[in-house]
């Protein structure tokens, strides 16, 4: 069975923190994604990896960055945490070349106070 | 502008109400339409690709359809474990997903 697996299910942090959300797949994919997901807005990419070591900026990148450095691994960090950037944070993995469908992780709800 | 938008934003269904989810999109080099199921608090489930205009694709009482602009998921006698939220989303070199239609089926 796939999977992608996230490193918390919930996450509260106060205002200026450093925080890293971890993102693992065992599914050997090239391609990874961080959305963040807000009532009314839908998914929007913040980040997007195509490769170890390669990352591209979604729609939304202000405020974060990301790392990859094995291909199963990809983390979002979000270097001074604000109020704004209280959401749930979704992980994605598809493959390389064919079209397949992206597996999510379960999600982390992340509240900045 | 790359873009999928889902309809209605809600729906509220009585148990074996048959009725159908509509997902629209104009993508560029479509490369294939999916959909996802999201129960409260958790990540999208995959439930089908569509690759093709005139395809479907069925599982249990959830069949989808694909057309040259849209997207149905037709639902036949819903049960209460149907009520999710349910996403399309379209790839072309990145997926575009829509915001969602919340299905609520009362028993």
């Amino acid at each position: 069975d796939v999977k992608v697996t996230q490193s918390s299910r919930y996450l509260v942090k106060r205002t200026g923190e450093k925080v890293f959300l971890e993102c693992v797949q065992d599914m050997d994919h090239e391609n990874m994604f961080w959305y963040r997901q807000d009532p009314g807005l839908g998914l929007r990419l913040i980040y997007f990896s195509y490769d170890v070591k390669m990352k591209e900026k979604g729609d939304i990148p202000e405020g974060y960055s990301v790392s990859r450095e094995k291909k199963e691994r990809f983390s979002l960090i979000l270097e001074s945490a604000s109020t704004n950037q209280t959401s749930m944070y979704l992980c994605a993995s598809t493959s390389g070349g064919a079209p397949t469908e992206a597996f999510f992780g379960q999600g982390t709800r992340l509240t900045v106070v | 502008e790359d873009q999928v938008t889902q309809s209605p934003e809600a729906l509220r269904l009585q148990e074996g109400e048959s009725s159908s989810l509509n997902c629209s999109y104009t993508v560029s080099g479509l490369r294939g339409l999916f959909w996802y199921r999201q129960d409260p608090g958790k990540g999208p489930e995959f439930l089908f690709t569509l690759y093709s205009a005139g395809e479907e694709k069925e599982k249990e009482r959830l069949k989808a359809t694909l057309t040259k602009k849209e997207s149905f998921l037709h639902i036949t006698a819903p049960k209460p474990e149907d009520s999710a939220t349910y996403l399309c989303a379209a790839r072309s070199n990145q997926f575009y997903f829509g915001t969602g239609t919340s299905l609520t089926v009362i028993p």
